[in-house]
């Protein structure tokens, strides 16, 4: 069975800098991968999502994500990251061809004045 | 407005009681979905339907039940069997059953159980 990896639970940056928020899966097999944000007490919703074609994928709120399928790596980034920002950030990917996906631990994005 | 709708968005039960927690959609989805939530555990799926009538068990499943009589309701009840249900559940939905997981996920905003 599929398993992702967010390595960081908590990442603090300064408003206005860069990020870079990391995720690995467990298998190069075929996958789909995916970027979810949850606002304070809210339910998810869709940043991004890669199904295939190109590797560098753009998604709502100035965020993007490179799929890397020989490190299976889907880290998520920001050029510069705004208050708005704070939330927590799920990475998911499919689970071999079942209408479900795994879900990472999630990473606390922390937005510094 | 089309959306997932859940109720109420804050529960709280005693110990030894069954609770049912609501779950509505007006996309017309398909695919149905129940998650848990508990802090620095990610989401955990409890329970998924493709069609009405079916579903089957996530990886957490004992101590809860679900049905899927109608396309837009997919209602969770937490069993007095559940041994430490106090968390945050989580609906969603998906258009298609045999995506193969394709398919991106819209989720309700979600209800807090805590059982005293």
């Amino acid at each position: 069975a599929q398993s992702v990896t967010q390595l960081d639970s908590q990442v603090p940056v300064f408003e206005e800098a860069p990020v870079e928020l990391r995720c690995n899966y467990s298998s190069s097999v075929s996958v789909y991968l995916f970027w979810y944000v949850q606002y304070p007490n809210q339910g998810l919703q869709l940043l991004l999502k890669y199904l295939s074609g190109s590797t560098l994928v753009k998604g709502i709120n100035g965020f993007e994500a490179e799929f890397n399928k020989s490190q299976t790596s889907f880290h998520l980034r920001k050029p510069s990251v705004h208050i708005s920002d704070t939330a927590e950030y799920f990475c998911a990917v499919s689970d071999g061809g079942e209408d479900k996906i795994i879900f990472g631990k999630g990473t606390r994005l922390h937005i510094l004045p | 407005d089309g959306g997932i709708t859940q109720s109420p968005k804050y529960l709280f039960r005693k110990e030894g009681q069954n609770v049912t927690l609501s779950c509505e959609q007006n996309l017309n989805h398909d695919a149905m979905y129940w998650y848990r939530q508990d802090p620095g555990q990610g989401l955990r799926l409890i329970y998924y339907s493709q069609i009405v009538n079916d579903f089957q068990k996530g990886d957490i499943a004992e101590g809860y039940s679900v049905s899927r009589e109608k396309k837009e309701s997919f209602p969770l009840t937490v069993t007095s069997a559940q041994k430490n249900p106090t968390a945050f559940y989580l609906c969603a939905s998906s258009p298609q059953r045999g995506a193969g997981g394709a398919d991106t996920q819209y989720f309700g905003p979600g209800t807090r159980l805590t059982v005293l």
